[in-house]
């Protein structure tokens, strides 16, 4: 099945302990991307990938890191997390020409 | 700067009945839209798109309407179903590699 998976599903964590969340696809998509999802807010861009070793800074790149060494993962890295990274974060991915997302089923961060 | 938003952000329909869920957006060079549906506990899932050339696509019980005049966007849902019951959210291109989304409006579905 074409999917996007996204690990883990719930997290709770403490302010400044390093996590890592995991994002794979396996529909050969050039293009990676990950969101966040606060009410009010809709989905906001963090960073995206256009390809293996190209990624770039979305709409709130603070306090993430990612990185794209496969083609098929795209973790997503908070080095040092802090409350107001507390939210709902998602994977999504397509061909390098098409707009039309797949998404994972999302990852819940609390930062306590 | 550019942004999509909704007109309202939430809307309750009877089964059976139609819905239309509207967006406006501001940036008058988009040239493509998605609507997105996400149900609860799982993430957006593509529904529809259009191109600014077209002022109207049909799906299966969904068609988009585009007014560029206006700036208006909307996702009408022919006979309502309680399976519609969702988010919905409407998302522009912005350049060549992003999509920006609006802040969604929730459907509900009354028996």
């Amino acid at each position: 099945e074409a999917q996007v998976t996204q690990n883990p599903r719930y997290l709770i964590t403490v302010t400044g302990k390093k996590l890592t969340v995991t994002c794979s696809q396996n529909m050969n998509h050039e293009y990676m991307s990950w969101y966040r999802q606060d009410p009010g807010l809709g989905l906001r861009q963090i960073y995206y990938s256009m390809n293996v070793e190209v990624t770039d800074k979305g709409d709130v790149p603070e306090g993430y890191k990612v990185s794209r060494k496969e083609k098929r993962n795209f973790p997503l890295i908070l080095e040092s997390p802090s409350p107001n990274q507390t939210s709902l974060y998602f994977c999504a991915s397509s061909t390098w020409d098409d707009y039309g997302y797949t998404f994972g089923s999302g990852t819940r961060l609390t930062v306590v | 700067g550019e942004s999509v938003g909704l007109h309202l952000p939430t809307l309750s329909v009877q089964e059976g009945d139609n819905s239309i869920i509207n967006c406006a957006y501001s940036n008058s060079a988009s040239d493509y839209f998605i609507w997105y549906k996400q149900e609860s506990g799982k993430g957006p899932q593509f529904i529809i798109d259009i191109r600014s050339n077209m002022d109207k696509r049909q799906g299966q019980r969904v068609t988009v309407l585009l007014n560029k005049t206006v700036k208006h966007l909307s996702l009408q849902i022919a006979a309502t179903q309680p399976g519609d019951s969702a988010v919905y959210f409407c998302a522009e291109k912005v350049n060549n590699n992003d999509m920006r989304f609006g802040a969604g409006t929730r459907l509900t579905v009354k028996p």
